[in-house]
Parts: structure tokens; C-alpha cells; sequence
């Protein structure tokens, strides 16, 4: 069974970088032909799909994040990771990592990580 | 993008009674290449990620009651509880995976009356 795990920093400052990453268990992130995916969640609010990566690298980004975010995978330590640059207030939430499979984009879920971004 | 509405925004329904939410895509969803639906609904409920429910519009997921089924085409969809219980309380969601960016919909938050 698949597992999925969201590490990072909880508090980053405005304007600064936020880095996260995902730590997969119970399979190889280089097996297979899966997207890996981030997406989050603002406290009490809907989710929004930041990006994903592909096994073979190839990676797509919602535009409306496009010019910020950056996701890469580290197939050593069976990893895949996110920075998102320039943040604001506006970028506090929750923060999920997932993997889909060829019927769904998100079976797989990490249990997610609050980042909230403050001085 | 691809616009995913939901409704309503909240429900409450009795226990044992039908729960019904609606999901409408401002474009059609249906994948060409299977004619299948690239619809999916997530369950979540406080302090937990989404789980996946159902795929492909009506497909249950391994593990999923049955008491849980999808149904609609095109750019209007139906999750349908045939009997709620108590562990049904959540919000669900509608999300769309057509063509990026992935979307979703706002969200129905379903309570017991």
C-alpha cells in the first residue's frame, strides 16, 4: 500500500520561499506511470491543485500559481517536492501531497501540512 | 479552466433518508478516447484529507458502501446517498480531470438533521 507523507517547515515569512516534500513509501516513486500531485487547502475553504509530476519528469502547474511554483522529484530518497516562491498571507493553508492511477488523479493522500505563512 | 459548480452548498438530511448533490462543469467532461466520464467525488471529513469515492462519474472505489453512487454525463453529475449515516457527516467534493488545470467544486457539507 502506498503511503504518502508531507514534510516542511510550518511557518514561513512573507515573501520568502516555501518548501515542502513528500516522502513515499511502499513503492518506488520511479515505478510505474503515475502523476504525483500537490494540492491545498485554505482553513475552512475548497481545494485547489497546484501542480503535478510525472514518472518519466514532465511536470504541469495551474496557471494561476504557475509563475511561483517549481515541482521536482529525487528518485534516491523516493521523494517529490514543492517551492512555492513569493509567498503571502494568501498562501496559508494546508498543504497535500497525492498520487493518482489510470482511473483517478488523487487515490493516494498524505495526512497534510499546515503552512502558514507570517512575520 | 473548467468551471465545477456545486449544489447546494449545505445539506441535512435525517439518518436512513436519501442525500442528493449536484455537480454542474461549465464544459463537457466526457473523454473521447473511452467515452467515459473524467468526473471523480471525494469525501472528506474534519482533520482528514479527501478520499476518493467514485471515478469515472459512477465507478465506485474499492471499498466504497454501496449506499454511495454516482451518476450523470456530460457537464451535469449526481452523488446520491441512498441512506445516511451518522459516519456519512462531510463535505464532498466534485472534481474534474478532463484537462488542466484539475479542478474542483466548491463543496457540499452534508450534516444530519
Amino acid at each position: 500500500q502506498v503511503q504518502l507523507q508531507e514534510s516542511g517547515p510550518g511557518l514561513v515569512q512573507p515573501s520568502q520561499t516555501l518548501s515542502l516534500t513528500c516522502t513515499v513509501s511502499g513503492g518506488s516513486i520511479s515505478s510505474g506511470s503515475y502523476y504525483w500531485s500537490w494540492l491545498r487547502q485554505p482553513a475552512g475553504k475548497g481545494l485547489e491543485w497546484i501542480g503535478r509530476i510525472y514518472t518519466s519528469g514532465s511536470t504541469d502547474y495551474n496557471p494561476s500559481l504557475k509563475s511561483r511554483v517549481t515541482i521536482s522529484v529525487d528518485t534516491s530518497k523516493n521523494q517529490f517536492s514543492l517551492k512555492l516562491s513569493s509567498v503571502t498571507a494568501a498562501d496559508t493553508a494546508v498543504y497535500y501531497c497525492a498520487r493518482g492511477t489510470d482511473y483517478a488523479d488523487f487515490v493516494y493522500w498524505g495526512q497534510g501540512t499546515l503552512v502558514t505563512v507570517s512575520s | 479552466d473548467i468551471v465545477m459548480t456545486q449544489s447546494p452548498d449545505s445539506l441535512a438530511v435525517s439518518l436512513g433518508e436519501r442525500a442528493t448533490i449536484n455537480c454542474k462543469s461549465s464544459q463537457s467532461v466526457l473523454y473521447s478516447s473511452n467515452n467515459k466520464n473524467r468526473l471523480a467525488w471525494y469525501q472528506q471529513k474534519p482533520g482528514q484529507p479527501p478520499n476518493l469515492l467514485i471515478y469515472w462519474a459512477s465507478t465506485r472505489e474499492s471499498g466504497v458502501p454501496d449506499r454511495f453512487s454516482g451518476s450523470g454525463s456530460g457537464t451535469d453529475f449526481t452523488l446520491t446517498i441512498s441512506s445516511l449515516q451518522a459516519e456519512d457527516v462531510a463535505v464532498y467534493y466534485c472534481q474534474q480531470y478532463l484537462i488542466t488545470p484539475l479542478t474542483f467544486g466548491g463543496g457540499t457539507k452534508v450534516e444530519i438533521k
